[in-house]
């Protein structure tokens, strides 16, 4: 059973950078996957932000391209978030997802609120 | 970017009756690839649906996906009270990915 789980701080200053780490169990993460994050602020919907395949490529959604970055560390199994420059409005559970055509496993989620 | 558009905004029905939700894309979604989710608060989304039809690992069969290209469906047949939540559609054909702004199905 391949299990997802999101770490990192829970509190951002404004104009920093977000950081969570996503920790998969139970799979490779060197597998046929891409591995994806989506973020959803309180109350509101769901965003995609991006996704990363083993080989290295990534996608973004187009109006967090220039802050966000994903990266993969295949000897921890993990992979990570980083969003620069935060303001309020990236407020949200962040959630880590596997994409095996579809989005079929889930981290629990990680509320990061941004505030001085 | 697609858009998709989910209607109705919230849906009151009670249990045993039949549900309908509706994802509209602003383009064809390549390759039907779209797909369903179920959010209940305080939870991670789980999937129900993908390639338009298909419905993952463990889901009911009361649940099922139909559509094409710019129109899709998810019915769910005989509600039980586990389901009233929170639905969105997603499509994963064309980059970047993208959600509906989701179905509240309450109870009536």
């Amino acid at each position: 059973q391949v299990q997802l789980q999101e770490s990192g701080p829970g509190l951002v200053r404004p104009s920093g950078t977000l950081s969570l780490t996503c920790t998969v169990s139970g799979g490779s993460i060197s597998s046929t996957n891409w591995w994806t994050w989506v973020r959803q602020p309180p109350g509101k919907g769901l965003e995609w932000i991006g996704e990363i395949f083993p080989s290295g490529i990534t996608n973004y959604t187009p109006s967090l391209k220039s802050r966000a970055t994903i990266s993969l560390d295949k000897s921890r199994n993990q992979f990570s978030l980083k969003l620069s420059s935060v303001t309020a409005a990236d407020t949200a559970v962040y959630y880590c997802v596997r994409d095996k055509g579809g989005l079929d496993y889930w981290g629990q989620g990680t509320l990061v609120t941004v505030s001085s | 970017e697609i858009v998709l558009t989910q209607s109705p905004g919230t849906l009151s029905l009670s249990p045993g009756e039949r549900a309908t939700l509706s994802c509209r894309a602003s383009q064809s979604v390549t390759s039907d690839y779209l797909a369903w989710f179920q959010q209940k608060p305080g939870q991670a989304p789980r999937l129900l649906i993908y390639g338009a039809s298909n419905r993952a690992t463990g889901i009911p069969d009361r649940f099922s996906g139909t559509g094409s290209g710019t129109d899709f469906t998810l019915t769910i047949t005989r509600l039980e009270p586990e389901d009233f939540a929170v639905y969105y559609c997603q499509q994963y054909g064309s980059s970047p990915n993208t959600f509906g702004q989701g179905t509240k199905l309450e109870i009536k």
